[in-house]
């Protein structure tokens, strides 16, 4: 049973489109966060979300995290090649444990 | 270069053999995590140090995996009688804990095992 689900789990767009993904639970967290990992390396930190509601922003990604701080989004504006990865996104419980969802392995073709 | 590394990159070996693997967190973090990422999945907590205490382990760590972290630094996993199951990314992480608030956990480039 996966805590944290992701959508849509594969993403194929046209470089220059917008995309969103989505992260949703019926737990709450006390934070979010949002990695990227490329093939045969470990995840990289993105983003950490604390406070329900609250919009961070990363160059073209804009990340949210839902009031009830249970669900989570990543938008990407424009999106370029150099966006191809797999994107994580975990919530923190307890001792600091990350707990993950299955990810969202997103191509942009040139 | 100072980030987290893992020893070896890429592991295969026959079923029934046993293995074990090296992190090396960053010098001055107290917390060292073990996870495990099969392909398709994001990557699942299987235990955590702080110093040289093991404080938790996932009902994933069977009987044939045993973590260690001797001196407060280094640690190793070692998975004994391996299974084709057992094939998977494992991936470690390591934070520096102090007071109540979240620290970031660093990751490690993985060690990809893939059992014949």
């Amino acid at each position: 049973t996966q805590l944290l689900e992701q959508s849509p789990q594969f993403l194929s767009i046209q470089e220059g489109e917008n995309l969103t993904v989505y992260c949703n639970s019926s737990s709450v967290f006390s934070s979010l966060q949002w990695y990227r990992q490329e093939p045969g390396e470990g995840p990289v930190l993105l983003v950490t979300v604390v406070t329900g509601g609250e919009v961070k922003k990363l160059k073209r990604l804009t990340f949210q995290f839902g009031d009830a701080r249970k669900d989570s989004s990543l938008h990407i504006t424009a999106a370029q090649p150099g966006d191809t990865g797999l994107y994580l996104c975990a919530g923190v419980r307890g001792a600091q444990k990350l707990v993950f969802g299955q990810g969202t392995r997103l191509t942009i073709n040139p | 270069d100072t980030g987290v590394s893992q020893d070896p990159r890429h592991k295969i070996t026959k079923r029934g053999q046993n293995v074990t693997f090296r992190c090396d967190p960053i010098s001055e973090h107290n917390r060292l995590y073990w996870y495990r990422q099969t392909l398709g999945q994001g990557p699942e907590f299987l235990t955590y140090f702080q110093n040289e205490a093991q404080l938790e382990k996932s009902r994933l760590l069977s009987d044939r995996f045993s973590a260690e972290r001797p001196k407060g630094s280094f640690s190793t996993l070692e998975i004994q009688r391996t299974e084709q199951g057992d094939s998977a990314m494992y991936l470690c992480a390591s934070s520096y804990r102090q007071g109540r608030s979240y620290n970031e956990q660093f990751f490690g480039p993985g060690t990809r095992l893939t059992v014949l």
